[in-house]
């Protein structure tokens, strides 16, 4: 698509439900990363994955944060037993992942993100 | 590893007046910076991005940024503040492999008619 794609753009739970966040990236990004912001927070690193590699699981808060990328594509956050301190704004982004002539990043595209709230 | 921050939480000017966002960073290499904004109910936008060579970069709706390595700045910049400007401002720094991209707290940006 022309953008991240972000579902569902917000979503209410109860304490103790299992949430699912999926992110379609733009078609061709290889790396895609997700995000949360918490109120008056910046961003704080979830998780990584670059093309085939093992993903970069060091931000997951905990071990009730998982996520997946299917085929290289589509990815899904999942927040397991939810708590009121997973409150957040949750952002994918994707990118072309790195030069590798020069290492160099490309930029992120980001998503609008999935406003979750636990009550 | 890299480290971002971005000193005022909140500013606040009148639409007209020039513009300037600090961001200072941490890494021991050649960094790769970036200016992120974030609307309102957005998401993050690319502002503009540094990479190599001229220490000055021009970026969309008019910002631009100065890249000084003796003081390990990224100042982000826009000489005329328009009300549509008003948003979180956000710096980033990657490492030199791409491998780690860390944002700074960002700085809200409030404009005054």
């Amino acid at each position: 698509g022309a953008g991240v794609s972000q579902s569902p753009s917000n979503k209410v739970t109860e304490k103790g439900k299992d949430v699912e966040l999926r992110c379609d990236p733009i078609s061709g990004h290889t790396a895609l990363y997700w995000y949360r912001q918490s109120l008056g927070q910046g961003l704080e690193f979830l998780i990584y994955f670059q093309g085939n590699s093992a993903p970069d699981k060091s931000g997951l808060p905990s071990d009730r944060f998982s996520a997946e990328r299917t085929g290289g594509s589509v990815s899904t956050l999942t927040i397991q037993r939810t708590q009121q301190e997973d409150s957040a704004v949750y952002l994918c982004a994707s990118s072309l992942g790195v030069r590798r002539a020069t290492y160099a990043p490309r930029g992120y595209t980001f998503g609008s993100g999935t406003r979750l709230t636990v009550v | 590893a890299q480290s971002v921050t971005q000193p005022d939480i909140h500013i606040t000017v009148s639409e007209g007046a020039s513009l300037e966002l600090r961001c200072n960073y941490s890494y021991g290499a050649t960094p790769y910076l970036f200016w992120y904004v974030q609307s309102p109910g957005q998401g993050l936008q690319l502002l503009l991005k540094y990479f190599s060579g001229d220490t000055l970069v021009q970026g969309i709706k008019g910002f631009e940024a100065e890249f000084k390595r003796s003081q390990s700045s990224f100042n982000l910049r826009k000489p005329s503040v328009h009300w549509s400007d008003a948003a979180e401002y956000f710096c980033a720094v990657a490492d030199n492999y791409g491998q780690n991209f860390v944002f700074g707290p960002g700085t809200r940006l409030s404009v005054l008619p």
